[in-house]
């Protein structure tokens, strides 16, 4: 089993709609969680950081369960260039060990 | 430097050739990251350095990889013998204690 895992998508949303989903971690020890972006054959970029009490930068709102151990992401009134990879990322109890999730696609559409 | 700079970009290889990564990271930047990025997957971490000390190697796929930074700043990593199944991008990111990666734009290896 993976450490960090994502629903692949693709998740079709159209545009000005809302889209969320979810990354599940295993363990339990993590320290750190982020979202990245990727765009197709791109560098992956961050988007945010989550915090424990959740937190929102402009569309974007992120949330953290630690019990139940995963992350969500949702983003709000989808423009067309939100199409691309979201790629969940967690740090655990190794400083350096960031481990990504394989990513899930969003494709907004006009 | 301004970003993150990888080279080669492309590189093709014979299957049982040696291949060589170059990554030189943002200018003051103590922590360095390798990830392997195969087609349709998320970066899978290879190993991580803060100045010159490898601190962490446990994602080295086998021996046949091998990783340096030996000035603490630019970095190499070599694969030997090379295989089809190494056959990916080789992303390096670049780091403060802040510990948002700063990626470059990776070197794409195909084996044949």
């Amino acid at each position: 089993r993976k450490e960090v895992e994502q629903d692949p998508g693709p998740f079709n949303v159209p545009e000005g709609a809302t889209v969320a989903f979810n990354c599940t971690y295993s363990n339990s020890a993590s320290q750190s969680f982020f979202w990245y972006r990727q765009d197709c054959r791109k560098e992956p970029k961050l988007l945010m950081s989550v915090y424990s009490s959740g937190n929102e930068d402009g569309r974007f709102t992120a949330q953290l369960n630690r019990a139940s151990q995963y992350i969500s992401l949702l983003i709000r009134d989808s423009k067309l260039s939100d199409s691309a990879t979201y790629l969940c990322v967690v740090r655990g109890d190794s400083w350096g060990k960031f481990q990504f999730g394989a990513g899930t696609q969003v494709v907004v559409t006009p | 430097g301004a970003g993150v700079s990888q080279s080669p970009r492309y590189k093709v290889a014979k299957r049982g050739q040696d291949v060589a990564l170059r990554c030189d990271p943002i200018s003051g930047h103590v922590s360095l990251f390798w990830y392997q990025q195969a087609l349709g997957q998320g970066p899978e971490f290879l190993t991580y350095f803060q100045n010159e000390a490898q601190l962490d190697k446990s994602g080295l796929p086998s021996d046949r990889f091998f990783a340096e930074r030996p000035e603490g700043s630019v970095s190499t990593l070599k694969i030997q013998r090379t295989q089809q199944e190494d056959s990916a991008v080789y992303l390096c990111a670049s780091s403060q204690a802040t510990g948002e990666l700063f990626f470059g734009e990776g070197s794409r290896l195909t084996v044949l």
